[in-house]
């Protein structure tokens, strides 16, 4: 089976500007979990979309959102960008929600604001 | 705030040796589970180990789990440079949440 994929895999932005990742679950899993890693704060949870409805939400500010489609693809977006949104951004899918089972992680997109 | 809390934060170990690393977290979970990431990668998964369950096994790791203490422990055994890599607990309760991870080096 294909792998969990990203895009892009890096991106350069500036303060102000909205940015839109991408993930594409491998196939037959319905959830996906975006992460946000930074060296100071490590890995801190986004968000979980099963089945098309979010099903958690980590703290982060409204700027953050995300959505999943039919086909269990996801993307998350995050307007007005600050330069302490610069990180790694993660996505995980797995075969159920809520941590049941492993989760199998994409490359990452490394997203810098300038 | 972060679940899991791994120690030590940082391992350096010769080529053969043992490393074991420790997590601990506050509340009560469904599994814990153990994830490697190479410098600035994706994670991979490791094991999983219920909280029924109190040791796994996978090649050269072991895990152990003590809930009423709440803490696991990840032994990998006859490590290797290859096994140079941070390493996560997350544990699952409504949803995965990591720890800051224990970034191991192993000397050839």
């Amino acid at each position: 089976k294909a792998g969990v994929t990203q895009t892009p895999r890096y991106l350069i932005k500036t303060r102000g500007q909205q940015v839109t990742l991408s993930c594409s679950p491998i196939s037959g899993h319905r959830s996906v979990s975006w992460y946000q890693q930074t060296p100071g704060q490590g890995l801190q949870f986004l968000f979980e979309y099963f089945s098309e409805t979010q099903r958690n939400k980590g703290n982060f500010p409204g700027r953050f959102s995300g959505r999943q489609f039919s086909n269990s693809r996801s993307e998350m977006n995050v307007s007005t960008l600050e330069l302490g949104d610069s990180a790694l951004y993660l996505c995980a899918s797995s075969l159920a929600a809520g941590g049941v089972y492993e989760q199998y992680f994409g490359p990452g997109t490394r997203l810098t604001v300038t | 705030s972060q679940q899991g809390e791994e120690d030590p934060q940082a391992l350096s170990i010769q080529e053969g040796e043992n490393a074991t690393m420790n997590c601990s977290y506050k509340t009560s979970i469904n599994n814990l589970q153990w994830y490697r990431q190479n410098s600035g990668r994706g994670l991979v998964h490791l094991i999983l180990i219920r909280s029924n369950e109190r040791e796994k096994h996978s090649g050269r790791l072991r895990v152990t789990l003590d809930t009423s203490k709440k803490s696991s422990s990840l032994l990998i055994t006859a490590s290797r440079a290859a096994d140079t890599a941070s390493y996560f607990c997350a544990t699952a309760r409504a949803k995965l949440v990591f720890g800051k991870g224990t970034k191991l080096t192993v000397n050839p």
